[in-house]
Parts: structure tokens; C-alpha cells; sequence
């Protein structure tokens, strides 16, 4: 069974970095048929698609966001990250890793695995 | 591309309900690849439909999705207490994911 795990500080300054991490366990990272990606919930507001990377590293992005967001994967460490740089208080939610069907496969595949979501705060 | 749903609906145990998924670009096609998940209070997203129709082995088989009328739309049938949830829908293009709004489903 695939788990996914967020970690990564709970509260982050304001104009500092946030790095966020998805550890994988119950499957390999490097599939063909799948994409990794992060999803927040801000207070009061609904889900929003951050963006996902491919296995091999090709990052897709919210073109709606200006979130000065990274995406990376670690395939040695069955793990991928994502980095927001210059944070406000915009960027305060519950963020959740996902997995879900590479993009030219999408539709077989679906969104099917939630992390649990890790809460980070942005304050001084 | 928004996307939008009803802010909220109630309905009582035991009825069939039906919540839709409408995108400002044009009818919800296939090609959306729609996708519906369930969201408690504290807990984690849990996936329900994808490709519109299709479920997964964990989706009670009271939910259901449909394409009708250019909109995606899950419908609850014998709506149960534990149903009450937020309902997003998601829509895929062009290598983008859309949320809607969210739906939030109350069981009165």
C-alpha cells in the first residue's frame, strides 16, 4: 500500500524560504505512469494545485499562482520536495502531497493517494 | 479555467443527492478527466471518482459520477449521516489541474 508523508516546519517567517518534503514508502518513486504533486488548503478557501514533477524530474506549475514555488523529486530517496521562496502570510495552509496519473495518462489514473497534509503557518 | 460548484447543499438521510462541477471555458467533457474527493473536518482529502465515472475499489458504491448537460456532476444515493463532507471537484487540461470551489454537504 502507497503512504505518503509531508514534513517540514510547522511556522516560517515571513520573506524566509518554506521547504517542504513527501516521503514515499509502499512503491517506487520512478514510475512512468505517475506524477507527484503538492496541494494546499488555505483558511477559508478551497484545494489548490501547487504543481507536480515527473520522475525524472520535469515540473509542472499552477500557471494561476505567483507562489515563487520549486518542485523537485529525489528518486534515491523516494522522496520530493517542494521550496516557496519570499512567503506572506498567503502562504499559511495545510499542505498535502499527492500522487496522481502522468499527464499524458491522466485519465486512467486519476488523483488516488493523499498525504496526511502538514500545517505551516507564516508569522513573525 | 474556473471552475465552480454550489457553495452548499443540505438533504436529508436517506435521499439521493446530486452535486455538479461546471468550468467557465465550455461544457465538462471527457477529456476533463473529472475527478471527485470527499473531505471530513481534520482529515485528508479522500479520492472518490476519476475519468468522470470511474471509481475506486474503496468508493462506496453509493457514490457515483456522471457527465450531464455540458457539467460534471457525483451523485449520493441513500445519503448516510457520515456523508456530511466537503465535495471538490477537479478538472484536468492541458497538463493543469483545477479545483472548484467545493460543495459542502450537509445531512440534516
Amino acid at each position: 500500500q502507497l503512504n505518503l508523508q509531508e514534513s517540514g516546519p510547522g511556522l516560517v517567517k515571513p520573506s524566509e524560504t518554506l521547504s517542504l518534503t513527501c516521503s514515499v514508502s509502499g512503491d517506487a518513486i520512478n514510475s512512468a505512469n505517475y506524477y507527484w504533486g503538492w496541494i494546499r488548503l488555505a483558511p477559508g478557501k478551497g484545494l489548490e494545485w501547487i504543481g507536480s514533477v515527473s520522475h525524472t524530474g520535469v515540473p509542472s506549475y499552477n500557471p494561476s499562482l505567483r507562489l515563487r514555488q520549486t518542485i523537485s523529486v529525489d528518486t534515491s530517496k523516494n522522496q520530493f520536495s517542494l521550496k516557496m521562496t519570499s512567503v506572506t502570510a498567503a502562504h499559511t495552509a495545510v499542505y498535502y502531497c499527492v500522487r496522481h496519473g502522468a499527464f499524458p495518462v491522466f485519465y486512467y489514473y486519476g488523483l488516488d493517494v493523499w498525504g496526511p497534509g502538514t500545517t505551516v503557518t507564516v508569522s513573525s | 479555467t474556473v471552475v465552480t460548484q454550489e457553495p452548499s447543499v443540505t438533504v436529508s438521510p436517506g435521499e439521493t443527492v446530486t452535486l455538479t462541477c461546471n468550468s467557465d471555458t465550455g461544457a465538462v467533457t471527457g477529456g476533463h478527466s473529472t475527478n471527485w474527493f470527499q473531505r471530513k473536518p481534520g482529515q485528508a482529502p479522500r479520492a472518490l471518482i476519476y475519468s468522470a465515472t470511474r471509481t475506486y475499489s474503496w468508493t462506496p458504491a453509493r457514490f457515483s459520477g456522471s457527465l450531464v448537460g455540458g457539467k460534471a456532476a457525483l451523485t449520493v444515493s441513500d445519503v448516510r449521516p457520515e456523508d456530511e463532507a466537503d465535495y471538490y471537484c477537479l478538472l484536468y487540461y492541458s497538463s493543469v489541474l483545477t479545483f472548484g470551489g467545493g460543495t459542502k454537504l450537509t445531512v440534516l
